[in-house]
């Protein structure tokens, strides 16, 4: 079983809010994504990074930022939440192999609500 | 177009069928296919990784890449109430498009 954890799982908010959302894994991983999932749509990729101090955007436009300052830790952060931010959040970890695709270990997402 | 197209279900079925779940893709480039099974309020775990073509067994799961065709399949033979879950398919090109594209995904639900 993967070792990645997110923090909080649920959250319910109100508008305007500034939040960060935790993300960490003990298993020595360089890649890291988010991930956004609504209900019946595709995951989709908001960011990513490569190791420390690499942060790339996804796929997904998104206003969140992250940063990724150690290994195991690559929290999102939301400067002013709005209900179009409701979504579960996903992080994930890869042992980066620069020639292949990677195995991607998943967190077990966070619910975030923002009324 | 999506570049991947899973049908999102959901699929019921007796405890002990036969279930095949598939996706279509429209990106040549991909090599790397996946399956990830994701439960309630849980996050996906990777169930099959497949490359290129052909056939991949894992006990009662076998996938299958038809590149010629785009087409990918996860088959779950004798199928159990825990196989109740969400089955995401994802694929990338590898390389610096190592990122994956995941489908929908198909709810699955196995009456007992």
């Amino acid at each position: 079983e993967a070792d990645i954890y997110q923090t909080p799982r649920y959250l319910v908010i109100g508008t305007g809010k500034k939040i960060t959302l935790e993300c960490s894994q003990t298993m020595g991983h360089d890649k890291m994504y988010w991930y956004q999932q609504d209900p019946g749509m595709e995951l989709h990729l908001i960011h990513y990074s490569y190791g420390v101090n690499s942060t790339e955007k996804g796929d997904l436009s998104s206003e969140s930022t992250v940063s990724r300052i150690r290994t195991e830790h690559f929290p999102l952060t939301l400067e002013s939440a709005r209900p179009s931010h409701t979504s579960q959040y996903l992080c994930a970890s890869s042992e980066f192999s620069g020639g292949w695709t990677d195995t991607q270990y998943f967190g077990p997402g966070t619910r975030l609500t923002v009324l | 177009q999506k570049e991947v197209e899973q049908d999102p279900g959901p699929l019921s079925v007796p405890e002990g069928a036969i279930v095949s779940l598939n996706c279509t893709y429209s990106n040549s480039a991909f090599q790397y296919f996946m399956w990830y099974r994701q439960y309630s309020r849980k996050g996906p775990e990777l169930l099959m990784y497949t490359y290129s073509s052909g056939n991949k067994e894992d006990g009662r799961f076998t996938a299958q890449v038809d590149k010629s065709s785009k087409y990918i399949s996860l088959f779950i033979r004798d199928s159990q109430p825990s196989d109740s879950a969400t089955y995401l398919c994802a694929m990338s090109g590898g390389g610096s498009q190592g990122n994956l594209i995941f489908g929908k995904g198909t709810k699955l639900s196995v009456k007992p």
